[in-house]
């Protein structure tokens, strides 16, 4: 069955930094982009970061310079290292699986609260 | 890269259809056929019902449809049940290599 299984987030001072992690088993997670997107309380989806199976990255300009995506197929894990935290970066985190352009398998989501 | 615009609310007697739009530029809906749905309830992470405009994934109920023309794209659902109570985003990729959301719309059965 695949599972993907977020960790890492928490409470964060403004300024601060954090690393998320998705621990992804059931299929062969070398072949597939994996994604981080967020939802703030009672808000929509937002796409924060992409990762291609040679490594490539790529962001939105809300968080370009201030998050790094990686991934490590040996583990089968991908991270999310984020710096400069802001207030506005309060949300659910969920990792998510890309299959042709699609988000077709997601994990639970992990909260990282921004705040003083 | 603005949001992807979809209306707030969309409502409907239960066996009804009500259809979601979801209206972007030529740079993400219109320029691409990976516009995908998503179905997310309360507290639970978004569910894929629709992917490359049109296509339903495995399991997931022939009542939802997807389609677009132009720069919107649009979720159908047809003979509306409870169930279907919740909310509703779209996404699509970019000339940016990125991926951008829409606003969502939560479907409410009168």
């Amino acid at each position: 069955e695949v599972h993907l299984v977020e960790s890492g987030g928490g409470l964060v001072q403004p300024g601060g930094s954090l690393r998320l992690s998705c621990a992804a088993s059931g299929f062969t997670f070398s072949s597939y982009d994996m994604h981080w997107v967020r939802q703030s309380t009672g808000k929509g989806l937002e796409w924060v970061s992409g990762i291609g199976t040679a490594g490539d990255p790529y962001y939105p300009g809300s968080v370009k310079g201030r998050f790094t995506i990686s991934r490590e197929n040996a583990r089968n894990s991908f991270y999310l290292q984020m710096n400069s935290l802001r207030a506005g970066d309060t949300a659910v985190y969920y990792c998510a699986r890309e299959t042709g352009g699609a988000f077709d398998m997601w994990g639970q989501g992990t909260m990282v609260t921004v705040s003083s | 890269q603005s949001a992807l615009t979809q209306p707030a609310s969309v409502s409907g007697s239960p066996g009804q259809s009500i259809t979601i739009s979801c209206t972007g530029t030529s740079s993400d809906v219109g320029g691409y056929n990976y516009v995908s749905w998503y179905q997310q309830h309360p507290g639970k992470a978004p569910t894929l019902i629709i992917y490359d405009v049109s296509k339903r994934p495995s399991g997931v109920s022939n009542r939802l449809s997807g389609s677009k023309s132009g720069n919107t794209a649009s979720l159908t659902i047809s003979g509306l049940q409870a169930e279907d109570e919740t909310d509703y985003y779209c996404t699509s990729f970019t000339t940016s290599n990125t991926y951008v959301f829409g606003t969502g719309t939560k479907v409410t059965v009168l």
